[in-house]
């Protein structure tokens, strides 16, 4: 199974301030026959369902702020929030559909400081 | 408007079995293959299941193959997990999720709003 390790656990940012967080997975999601990472981001609101933010590791999804950014490939990647806002405390979690079964990383929260 | 509504949660004793429903509306549901995800309380997400949009391919996560079942009734616009022998750490919120495209292996684009799953005596 490919295991997503995230960091930090938690981060706290000033509102406007830039956040960054990571997700390392076990094993290469890059798929060499189209060249696309199969490394998605979710964000979770308390008592919410996950939200969709980011796929293919840097696509961002339709209606999603342009703050919200994704980077990274093979092992390696970062979620970017340009600019903090208050709307944006959330647990956020990357997700692989590389391979069988899908993993999903424990999840960064992010409050504001 | 993409809508995704789970049934059919409840309490349970261990043991027992229940099947949740989830409704979709706002796509072509036939087209899409869709996936369950669970998350015990206060904890964080595990995929449980896949099903293509054909129907004939499903996959499971080790922690419930053999006792979970998926299936699909495009007719109805409806995907089902099956759950037999369920134990306490399957208590869970279950949500249903869209995923991107016909095959297995893609992303989750849309969730329902979850129904909680409770196994105990």
């Amino acid at each position: 199974d490919i295991v997503l390790t995230q960091s930090p656990d938690s981060l706290a940012v000033s509102l406007g301030e830039r956040a960054t967080f990571n997700c390392k997975s076990s094993q290469s999601v890059l798929y060499s026959s189209n060249n696309k990472n199969y490394l998605a981001w979710y964000q979770q609101k308390p008592r919410q369902p996950p939200k969709l933010l980011i796929y293919w590791a840097s696509t961002r999804e339709s209606g999603v702020p342009d703050r919200f950014s994704g980077s990274g490939s093979g092992t390696d990647f970062t979620l970017t929030i340009s600019s903090l806002q208050a709307e944006d405390v959330a647990v956020y979690f990357c997700q692989q559909y590389f391979s069988i079964p899908f993993t999903f990383g424990p999840g960064t929260k992010v409050n504001i400081k | 408007e993409v809508q995704l509504l789970e049934s059919g949660g409840g309490l349970v004793q261990p043991g027992g079995s229940l099947r949740l429903s989830c409704a979709a509306s706002g796509f072509t549901f036939s087209s899409y293959a869709m996936s369950w995800v669970r998350q015990a309380p206060g904890k964080g997400l595990e995929w449980v299941s896949v099903i293509s949009g054909s129907g004939g391919s499903t996959h499971y996560a080790d922690s419930v193959k053999g006792r979970f079942t998926i299936s699909r009734d495009d007719s109805k616009n409806t995907m089902y997990l099956q759950m037999n022998s369920l134990r306490a750490e399957d208590t869970a919120v279950y949500y249903c999720a869209k995923n991107s495209g016909s095959n297995c292996y893609s992303h989750f684009d849309y969730w329902g709003q979850g129904t909680l799953v409770t196994v105990s005596s």
